[in-house]
């Protein structure tokens, strides 16, 4: 029970659009910057959104990332099959002076 | 090129005691916070810990506090994890990462620590 909570699985079609949620609240989300990584199989995450609506170099504009009051979105446009990874989000939570991560989205692109 | 390598990972009982290592290199360690996070094999990702960037402000998960000591050496560039009173559920791979706002811009390859009987 992750203090963020992420769908556990989401899916679309290549070409389609996909959003993945993450819920929190006042303490975390609401007031702290969200941070969004893609994790392949046995590989270290990667980061893909900092800042909450930030890319850092390198990622492309098909990957975008929101935040409103106390949820953030990670969306992906366009999606390619090299798209199927898992995603976690990830930001500080001011009441616990931790960090906290969402449980993790799996996306499959059918 | 931002590089960074854990080390220290092993099997080790429960009860025991192990240190981590990260050795940073690519960037002016002196100037940034780093950052510990693990994951179990096949489950999320889970915050352990950071250090400011003179070592003089903490933070830990509530899970690892006590337990866990990090520390860092600027004249090497070297981020460390002390975990004693290991547990099963410390099981996990160990990244390191150098830090923006508490999470990782950069990840280490993870080191695997293993607590067995």
């Amino acid at each position: 029970q992750s203090v963020l909570t992420q769908p556990p699985s989401v899916s679309a079609a290549p070409g389609q659009r996909v959003t993945i949620s993450c819920s929190g609240s006042s303490s975390n989300i609401g007031n702290n910057y969200v941070f969004w990584y893609q994790q392949f199989p046995g590989t270290a995450p990667k980061l893909l959104i900092y800042d909450s609506d930030k890319r850092p170099s390198g990622i492309p504009d098909r990957f975008s990332g929101s935040k409103s009051g106390t949820s953030a979105t990670l969306g992906i446009s366009g999606l390619q099959t090299g798209d199927e990874a898992d995603y976690y989000c990830g930001t500080w939570d001011s009441s616990l002076t931790a960090g906290v991560f969402g449980g993790g989205t799996k996306l499959t692109v059918l | 090129e931002v590089q960074l390598v854990e080390s220290g990972g092993d099997f080790v009982q429960p009860g025991g005691s192990l240190r981590l290592s990260c050795a940073a290199s690519g960037f002016s360690f002196s100037s940034y916070w780093m950052v510990w996070v693990r994951q179990t094999p096949g489950k999320g990702l889970i915050w352990v810990s950071r250090i400011n960037d003179d070592g003089s402000i903490v933070h830990y998960a509530d899970s690892v506090k006590g337990r866990f000591t990090i520390s860092r050496d600027n004249a090497k560039n070297m981020v460390y994890l002390q975990m004693s009173s290991l547990r099963d559920e410390d099981t996990a791979v160990y990244y390191c990462g150098r830090e923006r706002w508490a999470f990782p811009d950069y990840w280490g390859q993870g080191t695997l620590v293993s607590v067995s009987s």
